[in-house]
């Protein structure tokens, strides 16, 4: 079974503040797959980034960087200068190369950044 | 990139009536599709895993009877809640996978959020 936590429900930023969320899994699957997906309020799910377990550089796109840990079972997404629009509900999700390919979801964090 | 709609946005019944939510990838096709469900302020939970012509495949503790799902072509998959109740009342999201591998990206659809009086 797989398991996804991200320990951190909420947090609340200033704009220009860099936020990191926290993202712990655990599998027992050697191969595997990390994402991050953004909930804006309107509902939808915005993909962010995919990263395959033989993969642990770590990527940077815009604003958005991510640090995979392997080692630590980590997959953590920080946001520099944030912006209002940056104010939604992520989650950390993961999902095996095994049979039966099910996307499991942290609890996700809420991020609210005032302006 | 990959689209994928969901209909209706927002739906609101009487208790006891059914109500279909309808999930289309636009410009691909999708041998499996997966609707979830979301409680305000909580985590996705799947219900269910829809394969094209064939039946659906429920997670435990979902009633197959109570949220009928339908796969009827490679683009389309139904979720129908049937006689609906105020605690079926929950925000309804799918969402569709090209080709068979996990690897690949799930595209969500924008959700449709039921409200039973």
């Amino acid at each position: 079974a797989q398991k996804v936590t991200q320990a951190q429900t909420e947090i609340s930023v200033v704009e220009k503040e860099d936020v990191t969320l926290d993202c712990v899994y655990e599998t027992r699957d050697t191969t595997y797959y990390l994402f991050w997906y953004k909930q804006p309020p309107s509902g939808e799910l915005v993909f962010l980034i995919r990263r395959n377990s033989f993969d642990e550089q770590n990527e940077i796109s815009g604003r958005y960087s991510w640090n995979f840990q392997k080692s630590t079972s980590s997959f953590n997404f920080t946001i520099t200068a944030s912006q209002v629009v940056d104010s939604a509900v992520y989650f950390c999700a993961l999902i095996p190369i095994a049979a039966g390919n099910k996307l499991t979801f942290g609890g996700g964090t809420r991020v609210l950044v005032k302006p | 990139g990959a689209v994928v709609s969901q209909h209706p946005s927002w739906v609101i019944c009487k208790s006891g009536t059914s109500v279909k939510i309808e999930c289309r990838s636009l410009d691909f096709q999708a041998t499996t599709m997966f609707w979830y469900r979301q409680f305000p302020k909580q985590s996705l939970m799947l219900m269910a895993t829809s394969n094209e012509g064939s039946k659906a495949t429920y997670e435990q503790g979902v009633e197959k009877d109570k949220f009928l799902i339908n796969h009827a072509s490679l683009t389309l998959s139904t979720l129908t809640v049937t006689s609906a109740h105020p605690e079926d009342s929950s925000f309804y999201i799918c969402s569709a996978r090209q080709g068979s591998s996990g690897a690949n990206v799930l595209t969500f659809g924008a959700g449709s959020r039921l409200t039973v009086l």
